[in-house]
């Protein structure tokens, strides 16, 4: 069975340009989650859907940040325009539907953004 | 404002040793206290998860001991090889009130290194 996939896996952009990063979750698995870590600090929640609907956003740093999630199935996270802060390592994650029950998290490997 | 602190930051053991990373949180709705385990250029994986109405969790060489009345959890790891430098990573998320469900809260990280 395929992981969560991340692309690219590395991105590095000047302060001002657009970025998207994509994640595909694992088949079947209706929760996907955006994480963020920043050089040094902790995982940092961004957002969390269920299927298409964002079921709760309210880690996303400020209205630069676009977030979708076409037909339930891949997500896009798009950085309209980057500034230096944004550089990190973006994680996405992705869980079955238990209901409202934590269940077990994958991760992928992560796209490292750098602004410069 | 950090809901779980995590400590040490680094963490040095000789082949054999047992390390013990700890953590210690606010939220006293959070109930689901996973382990995350990374290795470089990898995402984190799932590692050992407690929930509060057990005080410890055993799986293979890895425990967690969970103190409620504390607000604080811990990972063991027995027997401690060098496969298992990497960066281990403490979380909690709660499922009560709200829209949020599922999202974690991570700790900072230890950096974990087994010498041979």
């Amino acid at each position: 069975e395929a992981g969560v996939t991340q692309f690219p896996s590395h991105s590095v952009i000047e302060k001002g340009q657009t970025v998207t990063l994509r994640c595909d979750p694992i088949s079947g698995h209706d929760n996907l989650y955006w994480y963020r870590r920043v050089m040094g600090k902790e995982i940092k929640f961004l957002l969390h859907f269920v299927k298409e609907s964002k079921q709760d956003e309210s880690g996303m740093p400020n209205n630069r940040f676009l977030a979708e999630r076409t037909g339930g199935t891949y997500s896009t996270l798009k950085v309209q325009p980057a500034e230096l802060e944004d550089s990190g390592v973006y994680f996405c994650a992705s869980s079955q539907d238990l209901g409202r029950i934590s269940s077990e998290q994958y991760f992928g490997p992560g796209t490292r953004l750098t602004v410069t | 404002q950090q809901q779980v602190k995590q400590s040490p930051q680094s963490l040095i053991v000789q082949k054999g040793g047992i390390p013990i990373i700890n953590c210690a949180y606010e939220n006293t709705a959070f109930d689901y206290f996973p382990w995350y385990q990374q290795f470089p250029g990898k995402g984190p994986a799932l590692l050992i998860a407690i929930r509060p109405d057990v005080s410890e969790k055993k799986e293979g060489r890895f425990t967690i001991s969970f103190n409620k009345s504390a607000k604080q959890f811990s990972l063991h790891i027995m027997d401690s090889q060098p496969g298992d430098s990497a960066t281990y990573f403490c979380a909690a998320s709660t499922n009560a009130g709200g829209t949020s469900y599922g999202k974690l809260t991570f700790g900072q990280g230890t950096i974990l290194t087994v010498h041979p």
